[in-house]
């Protein structure tokens, strides 16, 4: 897990205030995911990026923006946050075709 | 719309007892079928994973069987322990896994002493 790092760990914040999740990752790979985990719902795509270049929306990519600042780093943006978003995110990364995807230790989002 | 159904939702069984987790999926296009095993305050870990080339795999204690033609995949857990206890996820891919993962909705297995 310390390869792929997720900041912050634990965030509350209220409806409408703009908030960014972070992950980085040591293992050079060139693929990273943002997923959201809610209780029932299992993890669901938010958005993924196969290179720099190439970003893709997932399942649930409204209300969200991502931003891939290099090979290590992908941030996920809530605009505007609302309490539906409540929630806890991972990052995962993967490298080429078929790869394991690595999970980071997750971040939970409290939206008041 | 829930591509992969996963249940049950919550198993309890007793040390050295044999969890099973189902899952089925609609896509026939699916050709990657992984589980995922994730402890609590943990991101999931992948535990093992099958293509559906073959009907079993095995990797020490935990089993995948699968059914290509009911559509159907399952993970078994040979003398199961309280080590085990923990959240199982199922998933699919396409194209051997370089598409974007499906997950099941999880289930939360508990294995008493």
């Amino acid at each position: 897990d310390a390869d792929v790092t997720q900041t912050p760990r634990n965030r509350i914040t209220k409806t409408g205030k703009r908030i960014m999740l972070e992950c980085s990752q040591t293992k050079g790979h060139d693929r990273m995911y943002w997923y959201r985990q809610d209780p029932g719902l299992g993890l669901r795509l938010i958005y993924y990026s196969f290179d720099v270049k190439d970003i893709n929306k997932g399942e649930i990519s409204d209300g969200y923006s991502v931003s891939r600042q290099a090979q290590a780093k992908f941030s996920l943006s809530l605009e505007s946050a609302i309490p539906n978003q409540t929630a806890l995110y991972f990052c995962a990364t993967s490298v080429g075709r078929g790869g394991t995807q690595y999970f980071g230790p997750g971040t939970r989002l409290t939206v008041l | 719309q829930q591509q992969v159904k996963q249940s049950p939702q919550s198993l309890i069984v007793q040390k050295g007892g044999i969890p099973i987790i189902n899952c089925a999926y609609e896509n026939t296009a699916f050709d990657y079928f992984p589980w995922y095993q994730q402890f609590p305050g943990k991101g999931p870990a992948l535990l093992i994973a099958i293509r559906p080339d073959v009907s079993e795999k095995k990797e020490g204690r935990f089993t995948i069987s699968f059914n290509k033609s009911a559509k159907q995949f399952s993970l078994h857990i040979m003398d199961s322990q309280p080590g085990d206890s923990a959240t199982y996820f199922c998933a699919a891919s396409m194209n051997f896994g370089n598409e974007k993962l499906t997950f099941g909705t999880g289930t939360r297995l508990t294995i008493i002493p």
